[in-house]
């Protein structure tokens, strides 16, 4: 069974600060994907990165980064310099490939950071 | 830049009504989904849809729960006689592909309300 946790619940940080969002899964398959959704105070759910099990690399987009450590089943997301605008609740989901047509997103409980002037 | 569109954005419905959410999802797009958040918890699968079947479902989506792709652009969500516990939040998504090869893009929500 799929699970992922996003242990902290909320994270306040003054802007320009730095912010590590913590997200640990649990999988028994050997290919799947995981995402960073950010579900702003407006309601939507916006997409921010796909990285499947078998890419390391990590990531920078921007004042974004991703950092996949399988080792630790770990898929951390950091905020470089934090903006206001960046005030949300961030989901982080695994699907697994598993065998035949798998393609559920499970979520986790997701982080409200918020980022105060 | 295309995007998944719902309607109507709020509902509000009596306790044994029968309730349609639309999504009319990314026109390249072969696979669409429904999932919910109630309010303050996490986003929840419910139904995956291709080819004009359910390819799968969780056990949210029990009976009461229907979905349709009536026309070439539309794809909604039936929720039979509403229940007080189903007041949510219901996305649609939809990918080109197979998910999770393709990226599920979510439309702004529904929001439910049911007295």
């Amino acid at each position: 069974a799929q699970k992922v946790t996003q242990a902290q619940t909320e994270i306040s940080v003054v802007e320009k600060e730095d912010v590590t969002l913590d997200c640990v899964y649990e999988t028994r398959d050997t290919t799947y994907y995981l995402f960073w959704y950010k579900q702003p105070p407006s309601g939507e759910l916006v997409f921010l990165i796909r990285r499947n099990s078998f890419d390391e690399q990590n990531e920078i987009s921007g004042r974004y980064s991703w950092n996949f450590q399988k080792s630790t089943s770990s898929f951390n997301f950091t905020i470089t310099a934090s903006q206001v605008v960046d005030s949300a609740v961030y989901f982080c989901a695994l699907s697994e490939i598993g065998s035949g047509a798998n393609s559920k997103l499970t979520f986790g409980k997701g982080i409200t950071l918020s980022v105060r002037p | 830049e295309p995007e998944v569109t719902q309607t109507p954005s709020h509902q509000v419905t009596q306790m044994g009504q029968e309730v349609i959410l639309r999504c009319v999802p990314i026109s390249n797009h072969l696979y669409f989904y429904w999932y919910r958040q109630i309010l303050g918890q996490k986003v929840e699968f419910l139904v995956s849809f291709y080819n004009n079947e359910i390819s799968e479902k969780s056990e949210i989506f029990d009976d009461q729960f229907s979905v349709e792709r009536p026309d070439g652009s539309n794809f909604t969500l039936k929720i039979r006689s509403t229940k007080l516990e189903d007041s949510a939040m219901y996305f649609c998504a939809s990918s080109e592909g197979l998910a999770p090869l393709e990226t599920q893009y979510f439309g702004p929500g529904t929001r439910l309300l049911v007295l």
